[in-house]
């Protein structure tokens, strides 16, 4: 899987929107851009992923570069419980045995009331 | 709901004592990991089953073996704990239904391990 960098960390206010950005310069064609989070004591949860077209579901929006060298996973409105650590991992379209999620460093999101 | 259960939550071992680490799921998915997870850090894949078939990372040191007897259980045996081995442990879950390159993992709580 091809690697991301991330910020270590970001703060946000209560109710207010952030946007979390992931670059990843080295996507090949067949690379999905997966975003997981992972709260405070928990098993990482699945969040969103797109591959070339911006992307909503009711957790979040994904915003991808149109060179897809980039891509901001986009909270709207954030509460506390959106206190996490966000992944964003590339998984190839090939089905490798186990399609196995690759984890970096994340991003660790504080939010403050 | 269906769901991935770990138990237990945390679990207290002594230095090369055995332990085993259960997950169990009710999703009915074909693909189960075992991930590690140290302190401050990401997870990190050991092995996976698909279907019945073991796939070990080759960074996965001997010392940690895994069973899966059914569809619904899968387990990870810690043949002797070293220090190094305190960790969450964490189990997931993927069906094959799903496009490649898109399916999703459900993760489980966790196995908080301890090494005394």
């Amino acid at each position: 899987d091809a690697k991301t960098t991330q910020p270590n960390s970001m703060e946000s206010n209560e109710e207010e929107p952030v946007h979390l950005p992931c670059n990843h310069s080295t996507i090949s064609g067949t690379d999905y851009i997966h975003w997981y989070r992972q709260l405070p004591s928990q098993g990482p949860e699945y969040v969103i992923h797109g591959l070339t077209s911006n992307v909503n579901n009711r957790m979040a929006s994904l915003a991808i570069a149109e060179d897809r060298k980039s891509s901001t996973l986009i909270l709207h409105r954030a509460t506390l419980r959106d206190a996490a650590v966000y992944y964003c991992i590339l998984r190839d379209v090939g089905w490798a045995a186990g399609n196995k999620l690759t984890f970096g460093g994340g991003t660790r999101v504080l939010v403050k009331p | 709901d269906a769901m991935v259960i770990q138990n237990p939550r945390y679990q207290v071992t002594q230095f090369g004592k055995p332990v085993t680490l259960s997950c169990s799921q009710t999703l009915n998915h074909n693909v189960m990991y075992w991930y590690q997870q140290k302190s401050s850090q990401a997870p990190k894949l050991l092995f996976h089953y698909y279907d019945k078939d073991f796939n070990n990372e080759a960074d996965t040191p001997d010392n940690f073996q895994s069973r899966r007897p059914n569809t619904s259980f899968c387990f990870l045996d810690i043949r002797s704990p070293g220090l190094g081995d305190a960790a969450m442990y964490l189990c997931a879950t993927s069906g094959r239904e799903r496009a490649r390159g898109t399916d999703t993992q459900y993760f489980g709580p966790g196995t908080r391990l301890t090494v005394l």
